[in-house]
């Protein structure tokens, strides 16, 4: 079962340009949580927000949070090359503290 | 190493084989995870331990599938008589605390079932 779900499930933009992707999610939730994919490889983590928490930032990226709307969004600003790959969504659901549960991903591509 | 290592990176196994996946986390971590991706989808939880406790294994799709952790360290996926459906990356995650804290990823192993 997946709990979040991103959107757009794709997204193609130009290089310099800002990518945002979101996630609407079901269930309330202790933390979400982005990860990022390159093709073939492993699962890279990005950032963790709290419930508590509205926005954070991390070098180019920005996350926010809206608890109310069950919902989150990943910015990332001045898109390089580098950041074409597949982002994922991660809640960790209230009364579950054993697991975090992955939405099904955007899949990002920066043109040159 | 640094990071989590998984082996073997890719797996080609006749309908019917058994076959096992290795995961080492990270030195220290207390808890490690198994997750199955089918392409294009999202990491799909299968167990988890901590240290050599398997607390929960809701996510193994069938008895033929066993995961185990004996000294709290490295762990192994185990899949008997596999069949075309448990074609998939397998990815293995640690993290140094609970798990709904940041997890550390491996590199996955690709089982392709002929």
């Amino acid at each position: 079962s997946q709990q979040g779900e991103e959107d757009p499930q794709a997204l193609s933009i130009q290089e310099g340009e800002n990518a945002t992707m979101n996630c609407s999610y079901k269930t309330s939730i202790n933390n979400l949580q982005w990860y990022r994919q390159n093709s073939g490889r492993g699962l890279v983590h990005l950032i963790l927000i709290r419930s508590n928490e509205r926005e954070k930032h991390s070098g180019r990226l920005r996350v926010t949070l809206d608890t109310s709307k069950k919902s989150s969004s990943l910015l990332i600003t001045a898109s390089r090359a580098a950041d074409t790959a597949s982002y994922f969504c991660a809640t960790a659901t209230v009364n579950r503290d054993d697991k975090i549960i992955f939405g099904k991903g955007t899949r990002l591509h920066i043109l040159p | 190493g640094a990071g989590v290592s998984q082996s073997p990176r890719y797996k080609v196994a006749k309908r019917g084989q058994d076959v096992a996946l290795r995961c080492d986390p990270i030195s220290g971590h207390v808890s490690l995870f198994w997750y199955q991706q089918a392409l294009g989808q999202g990491p799909e939880f299968l167990t988890y331990f901590q240290n050599e406790a398997q607390l929960d294994k809701s996510g193994l799709p069938s008895d033929r599938f066993f995961a185990e952790r004996p000294e709290g360290s490295v762990s192994t996926l185990k899949i008997q008589r596999t069949q075309q459906e448990d074609s998939a990356v397998y990815l293995c995650a640690s993290s140094s605390g609970p798990p709904t804290d940041t997890q550390y990823f491996g590199p996955g192993t690709r089982l392709t079932v002929l």
